[in-house]
Order: C-alpha cells, then structure tokens, then sequence
C-alpha cells in the first residue's frame, strides 16, 4: 500500500497563475483533508471531504476550492496563486473505525513557493 | 488566542534525558487528543492517542492528559536521537462525520549524542 500521495512535490509560480495539486489514498477511507502548515502557525485545515461527493471549509479557506473527485481522489486549487499562500501542502485520509476511533494519514506534502 | 498552544522549542537534549512535551487548549468541547510525530520534510504521522484523563504507555512513550486543567502532556524515556523531530499535538471534539482536528504549532526537539 502506497498510503497516501502527493504531486507534485515541489512547485514554483507566479502571482496569478493557477495550478491543483493532487491527492490519493489506496486505504479505502470515507474522509479526506487538504492542510497547510506554515512556521510558527502550525497544520491548518483548508477544507475537507467527510465522503464521497461532499466538501466543507476548514479554518482558511479563502483562494482554494477543492474536488473530491472520488473515494480516492481530492483535489486542492489555487484559482490564482498569491505569496501569501506560499507554504507546505499535506493532504490526509482517516476513517471511523471504532467508536471514536479515527486516525489521520498524512501524505508527504507539496511545497509550493509564489514569488 | 489560539484554542491550542504549545511552545515551539527548539528543546535539545541529552541521549538517555526524559523529554516532556506539553499542550494547553481552551476548548473544553475536546476529548480527543492525539501525539503526532514530524520528522524534517514528511508528513506528520501518530504516534500515540488518547480519549480519557490520565496516563496512557507505549513503549517509551507516555501520554497524560489533564481535562480539569485542560492539559496535555508526551513523556519520552532513554531519549534517542532517532526521537529527533517536531512533535505535534492535535485534538478534536467528537461531533461530526469527519474528524476535523485542531493543531498546537508544534515543538523541535533534538536529541544530542
């Protein structure tokens, strides 16, 4: 099992160009997460997809809009790339699988720079 | 104020020391709390979790939390500098059908030889 994916892993833009970064999970889970993880901010949530076919805003949405594209497949899009979201990408999976029991995978990220 | 906050470090220490980590939170509707471990560019994974007040064990690894204090700590016993990485709280509350968790910053910890 390859757990969670990320692509790409590294990426440059401009201000104003847009891009989507992707994410897949071979473990079968209902829910999905987008992340980003700035220094001294900590891992924020961006949106999330509790299953299949739904989406919903986490902490900092604003310039992103997301794809759940299927059960294994959430993308992230930055519409029009600024500085200020220049930061490490990590997207995530879990599931319930005993009482309150829900663990989040974490892929590897992507680190995105917006000059 | 952030409803987690945890001291950044860096915190170095001795191989062999015991290393305390801890989390405060202000959100009394938490009643999840996990330890995620970070090493230097990968993602962060688990590495221990747990819903009650009081001490959970894993090898080196305790976990305490403090509800009436709304207080959360990692001890880590014969630290080795494999130990060396961020380490992460997280919690959440039990509502929802996702689990959407909110994070402390995260502390440094180096482990010297």
């Amino acid at each position: 099992n390859a757990g969670v994916t990320q692509t790409p892993k590294f990426q440059v833009l401009k201000t104003g160009q847009s891009m989507t970064l992707q994410c897949a999970q071979d473990m079968n889970h209902n829910s999905m997460y987008w992340y980003r993880q700035d220094p001294g901010m900590g891992l924020r949530l961006i949106y999330y997809s509790a299953s299949e076919g739904t989406t919903d805003k986490g902490e900092v949405p604003n310039g992103y809009n997301v794809s759940r594209l299927n059960k294994r497949e959430f993308s992230l899009r930055l519409e029009s790339a600024a500085p200020s979201q220049t930061s490490v990408y990590f997207c995530a999976s879990s599931q319930r699988t005993s009482g309150i029991q829900e663990t989040q995978y974490f892929g590897p990220g992507t680190r995105l720079l917006v000059l | 104020q952030k409803e987690v906050e945890q001291d950044p470090g860096p915190l170095s220490v001795p191989e062999g020391a015991i290393v305390s980590l801890n989390c405060t939170y202000s959100n009394s509707a938490f009643q999840y709390f996990m330890w995620y471990r970070q090493y230097s560019r990968k993602g962060p994974e688990l590495l221990m979790y747990t819903y009650s007040s009081g001490n959970k064990e894993d090898g080196r690894f305790t976990a305490q939390v403090d509800k009436s204090s709304k207080y959360i700590s990692l001890f880590i016993r014969d630290s080795q500098p494999s130990d060396s990485a961020t380490y992460l709280c997280a919690m959440r509350d039990l509502t929802g059908t996702a689990s959407k968790l909110t994070f402390g910053t995260g502390t440094r910890l180096q482990v010297t030889l």
